[in-house]
């Protein structure tokens, strides 16, 4: 079945800098890749969406690149901020047969310090 | 339009009583999902439903129960509450037509705390 993996390790950065957040996949190839937000206590928030033929995406600071060779999706916030402190979570697209079950990785926590 | 509503936000129960949690979603979006998110842990798939159906359902045991209804909104039971069952449960609707990648993104709601003791 198809996998997904983040790095379970926080990532901790200065304000500033770029935050690099990486989404490995295994088993298979995933036609798009989701990108969501998650701030603690609360639903996850719908970032971007970048498709195996897109290799990259931006959307104000953010910017997401697709390696179909690397079998990796990264997740760019420039110029990062502390409001930018949050868990981001990447999911694929359902599995063939099980349309509406999405299964997210388990999530990278960014910390920005000021 | 209006986001994903979810009741009640907070809830606290005792081991043994069994609980039920709504989730009005997103006019048009037929497709509603539940998750579980307890302490430190990632979102664990519950069930989704698509047209008062159960169309996928995760691996929990069948204290976890679901349904919907016409309009499309949700509820959720848990019986037999265990200390376990702690945790933040996360609604989300979408269009999930598989037609289109867009279709698959999901909107949720703030969740609803639950607190077994």
């Amino acid at each position: 079945s198809q996998k997904i993996e983040q790095n379970s390790e926080a990532l901790n950065i200065q304000e500033g800098k770029t935050a690099t957040l990486t989404c490995n996949y295994t088993n298979y190839s995933p036609a798009y890749l989701q990108w969501y937000r998650q701030d603690p206590g609360r639903g996850p928030v719908f970032l971007l969406l970048i498709r195996e033929n897109e290799k990259e995406k931006r959307k104000e600071r953010l910017k997401v690149t697709f390696d179909t060779t690397l079998k990796q999706s990264l997740f760019h916030i420039t110029a990062s901020q502390p409001a930018d402190s949050a868990t981001y979570l990447c999911a694929p697209p359902p599995e063939p047969g099980n349309t509406g079950k999405l299964i997210f990785g388990q999530g990278t926590t960014l910390q920005v310090k000021p | 339009k209006a986001g994903v509503t979810q009741t009640p936000r907070y809830l606290i129960k005792t081991r043994g009583q069994q609980v039920t949690l709504s989730c009005s979603p997103i006019s048009g979006h037929r497709s509603v999902s539940w998750y579980q998110q307890t302490p430190g842990q990632g979102l664990q798939f519950l069930f989704e439903y698509f047209s008062e159906t159960q169309r996928n359902k995760g691996n929990f045991p069948g204290r976890f129960s679901g349904r919907q209804f016409s309009n499309s909104r949700s509820e959720m039971n848990v019986s037999t509450l265990e200390l376990g069952d702690s945790a933040l449960y996360l609604c989300a609707s979408s269009l999930a037509t598989g037609r289109n990648s867009g279709a698959n993104v999901l909107t949720f709601g703030a969740g609803s705390r639950l607190t077994v003791l």
